[in-house]
């Protein structure tokens, strides 16, 4: 079975300073990993994915996220925070089944950005 | 612009009462899901649809149901069987269940 923890459930950052969102999983096989974000009262937009490629991937508005297998860890991250990063993040994995691919979502890890 | 709506944006249900949550994608995908989001939680599968004519139990079927008759329309019908439906819903769709899954804007249901 296949399961996602998201190490922080709040993150605290200054506008201008690094943002670092820890995710940890588990999975039997080799899984693909998303990152997406959250808005009050929006639905979710992907801001990453890993397939299996390249271990550091670059997903929108300047946010990477680096897949270590020896880890099981997906972190994201982002150099330099803006106001409009303050959101909810979700970690998910995603495994190939029987009935086609099922997600599994973290807890969630909702960002404030102090001016 | 291709995108998912999801309507209304807020639903309230009486006691004993069934409601249903609209959801139409004009992205021609294959596949599309249901999920429940509660506060400080991830979300939760309920329902989903790899093709039309056809759908699946989730994680937390019970008390939903929902049907598959057009390909661009998911309809999720909370059903006065769901004891605590007071929660964001949310409606996603892919090319086909390999690829990443695109979000409405969700509909937020809560008991009178």
């Amino acid at each position: 079975a296949q399961s996602v923890t998201q190490l922080d459930s709040h993150v605290s950052v200054s506008e201008g300073t690094p943002v670092l969102l820890r995710c940890n999983y588990s999975s039997s096989y080799s899984p693909s990993l998303f990152w997406y974000v959250q808005h009050p009262n929006k639905g979710l937009q992907l801001l990453l994915k890993y397939t299996s490629a390249a271990t550091l991937v670059k997903g929108i508005n300047g946010f990477e996220a680096e897949f270590k297998k020896s880890e099981t860890s997906f972190h994201l991250t982002k150099p330099s925070a803006h106001m409009s990063d303050a959101a909810e993040y979700f970690c998910v994995v995603s495994e190939l089944g029987a009935a086609g691919n099922k997600l599994t979502f973290g807890g969630g890890t909702r960002v404030l950005v102090k001016p | 612009d291709g995108g998912i709506t999801q309507s209304p944006k807020y639903l309230f249900r009486k006691e004993g009462q069934n409601v249903t949550l609209s959801c139409e994608q004009n992205l021609n995908h294959d596949a599309m899901y249901w999920y429940r989001q509660d506060p400080g939680q991830g979300l939760r599968l309920i329902y989903y649809s790899q093709i039309v004519n056809d759908f699946q139990k989730g994680d937390i079927a019970e008390g939903y149901s929902v049907s598959r008759e057009k390909k661009e329309s998911f309809p999720l019908t909370v059903t006065s069987a769901q004891k605590n439906p007071t929660a964001f819903y949310l409606c996603a769709s892919s090319v086909d269940p390999n690829q990443p899954q695109h979000f409405g804007d969700g509909t937020r249901l809560s008991i009178l």
